[in-house]
């Protein structure tokens, strides 16, 4: 069965840290990109970020550059978002999801698209 | 404000067919072929409906179609049911970016 199982969430003071975890359940994790995209409460997707199948590549949005980190763990099938110094404009659902790979001899390029979601994590940044 | 701009809401009775644009520019949609659509229902995780301006993943009905001319893009549901009722979101890569979304449109099924 096809899973990604996010956890983590809570409410955290502006300027605090917090961590998201995502597990994967089903896919060929270690060849998968993996996303976190989010939701704020009454609005559309922002995409926050991506790391290639191997941790090597990662992007980010501009609005959550130099203060969220997105990082792998192939051996336990995670991912997991590193979110510091947190303000208001971060609260929201946030979703794990795959972007699926084509390979090119020993590498996965990542569609443009994602096919595998979680059912998400409520982050909410309040004093 | 969204990268993307969609409609607010769209409306339809079943049985009819309804269209929902998402205009871009050409730094996303004007210059790839990397579109993609989601449908979110209350509550619930995006699914992926459309990728690749209108290709379907497996298990997603035929009813569902994707087109694209020069900045825009459209998503386009014949014979609406009343399941089909949801927010849906388009989806495109953007150079400098990677993924940009629409503000997304709420289909409502009369």
């Amino acid at each position: 069965q096809v899973e990604l199982v996010e956890s983590g969430g809570g409410v955290v003071q502006p300027g605090k840290s917090l961590r998201l975890s995502c597990v994967a359940s089903g896919i060929t994790f270690a060849t998968s990109a993996m996303n976190w995209v989010r939701q704020a409460p009454g609005t559309g997707l922002e995409w926050v970020a991506i790391i290639s199948y191997d941790g090597s590549n990662k992007f980010y949005a501009d609005s959550v550059k130099g203060r969220f980190t997105i990082t792998r763990d192939n051996s336990k099938n995670t991912v997991d978002l590193q979110m510091d110094s947190l303000g208001g404009e971060d609260t929201a659902v946030y979703y794990c999801a795959r972007a699926p790979t084509w390979q090119q001899g020993d590498n996965y390029y990542y569609y443009y698209y994602m096919d595998v979601w979680g059912r998400g994590t409520t982050v909410t940044v309040s004093s | 404000q969204s990268a993307l701009t969609q409609p607010a809401s769209v409306s339809g009775s079943p049985g009819q067919s309804i269209t929902i644009s998402c205009t871009g520019t050409s730094r996303d949609i004007g210059d790839y072929n990397f579109v993609s659509w989601y449908q979110q229902r209350p509550g619930r995780a995006p699914k992926l409906i459309l990728f690749d301006v209108s290709d379907r993943p497996s298990g997603i009905s035929d009813r569902f179609s994707g087109s694209k001319s020069g900045n825009t893009a459209s998503l386009t549901i014949s014979g609406l049911q009343a399941e089909d009722e949801a927010d849906y979101y388009c989806s495109s890569y953007r150079s400098g970016t990677i993924w940009v979304f629409g503000g997304g449109t709420k289909l409502t099924v009369l």
